[in-house]
């Protein structure tokens, strides 16, 4: 499976925006590149997910480089509620290909 | 509240002891994952159901442990034997199969099952 690699931890003020980044050299054509997050002693929840054009919707923007070996997680306005782990996960929609497989996501702090 | 619930939320157990944690998934989702997460770590992939059929069982899912989904609705996940190691958080998350052949599930996970084995 193509891996991702994200910073561990990052840390951004309250009320101003976030770029999470995630590296995933070795992507192919047919993954999408998909982000969950987990809040505090929850389970994980879908953020958005992108194949190629950069996406947008209520809770974040996905911006997807042209070459698609990297993309970035971008919270327009951070919040205290926005601090969480974020997970950016490769998925080949096929049959037997189901699963989520997690790295170990990057920790935000949100400074208020 | 219509999302997944779990039960119970917490569940501290003697090593050697039987325990099953209950997954109530969306009404009507017929995709059903097991995941288990230890600290520090993200969650890891144990077994997954789509309707009452089992289709994929992790090698992390040992012979110590057994998922069920009798009626394709609820699930439950036991684990004979409890070892200190099986110490973990258990989630369960499920999903519609998506339209199409080329777009991943969205799967929505339960809080979570904290199994603590003394």
């Amino acid at each position: 499976d193509a891996k991702t690699t994200q910073p561990n931890s990052m840390e951004s003020n309250e009320e101003e925006p976030v770029h999470l980044p995630c590296n995933h050299s070795t992507i192919s054509g047919t993954d999408y590149i998909h982000w969950y997050r987990q809040l505090p002693s929850q389970g994980p929840e879908y953020v958005i997910h992108g194949l190629t054009s950069n996406v947008n919707n209520r809770m974040a923007s996905l911006a997807i480089a042209e070459d698609r070996k990297s993309s970035t997680l971008i919270l327009h306005r951070a919040t205290l509620r926005d601090a969480a782990v974020y997970y950016c996960i490769l998925r080949f929609p096929n049959f037997g290909n189901e699963k989520l497989t997690f790295g170990t996501g990057t920790r935000l702090t949100i400074i208020p | 509240d219509t999302g997944v619930s779990q039960d119970p939320r917490h569940k501290i157990t003697k090593r050697g002891q039987n325990v099953t944690f209950r997954c109530d998934p969306i009404s009507e989702h017929n995709r059903l994952y097991w995941y288990r997460q230890t600290l520090g770590q993200g969650p890891e992939f144990l077994t997954y159901f789509q309707n009452e059929a089992q289709l994929e069982k992790s090698r992390l899912l040992s012979d110590r442990f057994s998922a069920e989904r009798p009626k394709g609705s609820f699930s439950t996940l036991e684990i004979q034997r409890t070892e200190q190691g099986d110490s973990a958080m258990y989630l369960c998350a499920s999903s519609e199969t998506p339209p199409g052949l080329k777009t991943a599930d969205t799967q929505y996970f339960g809080p979570g099952t904290r199994l603590t084995v003394l």
